[in-house]
């Protein structure tokens, strides 16, 4: 079963606007992380932001967020007042304690920002 | 903040020859790092973890043979790729594990190296 699900392979945004990726997660530990990397064209990956299991408030960076629903399983970036330079692959990834320090990323969400 | 170095960035060899991509911890002690390999439009594939001074662990599926990876330091991991085949062409992506920049006593997070995209002929 796939322990990270991003159900939109694809998402447009107007500049300036905000927008939401989602990420649904399915874990039976009880502490584990949650992060969402950036990977633009050049293919580097990029850390935007972290959760953990056991954090109250929600995190936030900047112009990124991560609504985090313990109860619903679901860590969904937001980022608002979109930039060009937004556009990119976006990956949800979790790491459960009891496996280590290895990580699983979901499939992606390609994210397209027009002028 | 940690960075990871990876090189080559690009590489294209002939079928049938053998491969090697550095990753490198350039201001941080890396005990393991990561080997990933990401076909196109498609998400991250954990190839191995890479140890250092003692054996890899490989992924299920992953040939331990075509995939040689050293870490005989702790700043350095490599891949090399043996007898390379054109379907071996693929990017790959090592990591390490390294504290949030904002939360030095927090969770690590995985920082990557840029990646290096082999092109088999």
């Amino acid at each position: 079963a796939q322990k990270i699900t991003q159900t939109q392979p694809g998402m447009f945004v107007q500049e300036k606007e905000a927008v939401t990726l989602d990420c649904t997660y399915d874990t039976s530990d009880p502490s584990y992380g949650l992060f969402w990397y950036k990977q633009p064209s050049s293919g580097e990956m990029i850390f935007l932001i972290y959760q953990g299991s056991y954090d109250q408030q929600n995190a936030t960076e900047g112009r990124y967020s991560l609504n985090f629903q313990k109860a619903r399983k679901s860590a969904n970036l937001v980022i608002s007042a979109s930039q060009l330079g937004d556009s990119a692959m976006y990956f949800c990834a979790m790491r459960e304690e009891n496996y280590g320090q290895n990580f699983v990323f979901g499939p992606g969400t390609r994210l397209s920002v027009l002028p | 903040g940690a960075v990871v170095s990876q090189h080559p960035s690009w590489v294209i060899c002939k079928s049938g020859t053998s491969v090697k991509i550095e990753c490198r911890s350039l201001d941080f002690q890396a005990t393991t790092m990561f080997w990933y390999r990401q076909f196109p439009k498609q998400s991250l594939m954990l190839m191995a973890t890479s140890n250092e001074g003692s054996k890899a662990t490989y992924e299920q599926g992953v040939e331990k043979d075509k995939f040689l990876i050293n870490h005989a330091s702790l700043t350095l991991s490599t891949l090399t790729v043996t007898s390379a085949h054109p379907e071996d062409s693929s990017f790959y992506i090592c990591s390490a594990g390294t504290r949030d920049r904002n939360n030095p006593s927090g969770a690590n997070v995985l920082t990557f190296g840029a990646g290096s995209r082999l092109t088999v002929l």
